[in-house]
């Protein structure tokens, strides 16, 4: 599976989007894109994942740009509940889910 | 409950003992995974279970971590002769199917080996 690069922290104002990238230069055609979170002390929770096109649920928006390479995982309202580490994984249908470090992101008043 | 469930939320043990870890996944779910955490990383993926058989045990650090699921349903992960370094959350996720990325996970167990 191909690796990520997450920054490794973020700060967004409660209220405002959070905004986290990710690169995943060396993305296969066949590896879709997940992005997770772990609130502290909980199991990490599903958010969304897509494998072309841009993908909108009721957690988060998923913008991945055209060549693939990168992707943007949107929080368009943050809340003091929206800290957490978020991990972004490129997975092939049917492989395991390899979890970098993540990045965590405070979400601040 | 409707979530994974993992029993004991917190295992303080000696080293050298011998420690089971308990997961029930949700009911329907052919797919389990066990996971661990160290402080400050993220989970590592230990083994795969698509009913009873191992699909993928690729993760487990060496033999003295074993897990079973003999009907395809609850698992035990088990680690023998533990050691400082086993200390960690085990985290075990269940999901309908292997095609799905889609993961539900349980609050883990924490590890404490002494």
């Amino acid at each position: 599976d191909a690796k990520t690069t997450q920054p490794t922290s973020m700060d967004c104002a409660e209220g405002r989007a959070a905004n986290l990238p990710c690169n995943h230069s060396t993305i296969s055609g066949n590896e879709y894109v997940y992005w997770y979170r772990q609130i502290h002390s909980q199991g990490p929770q599903y958010i969304i994942h897509g494998l072309k096109n841009n993908e909108t649920n009721e957690m988060a928006s998923l913008i991945i740009t055209e060549d693939r390479k990168s992707s943007t995982l949107i929080l368009p309202h943050a809340t003091l509940r929206d800290t957490a580490v978020y991990y972004c994984i490129v997975r092939v249908q049917g492989g395991k889910l390899i979890f970098g470090q993540g990045t965590e992101l405070s979400v601040k008043p | 409950g409707a979530g994974v469930s993992q029993t004991p939320s917190n295992k303080v043990t000696e080293k050298g003992k011998y420690v089971e870890l308990r997961c029930d996944p949700i009911s329907g779910h052919t797919a389990l995974y066990w996971y661990r955490q160290s402080l400050g990383q993220g989970p590592e993926f230990l083994i795969y279970f698509q009913g009873t058989g191992a699909a993928d045990d690729s993760g487990l650090p060496n033999d003295r971590f074993f897990a079973v699921r003999p009907e395809g349903s609850v698992s035990t992960l088990k680690i023998q002769r533990t050691e400082r370094g086993d200390s960690a959350v085990y985290l075990c996720a269940s999901s309908p199917g292997r095609t799905t990325g889609e993961l539900f996970f349980g609050e883990g167990s924490r590890l404490t080996v002494l």
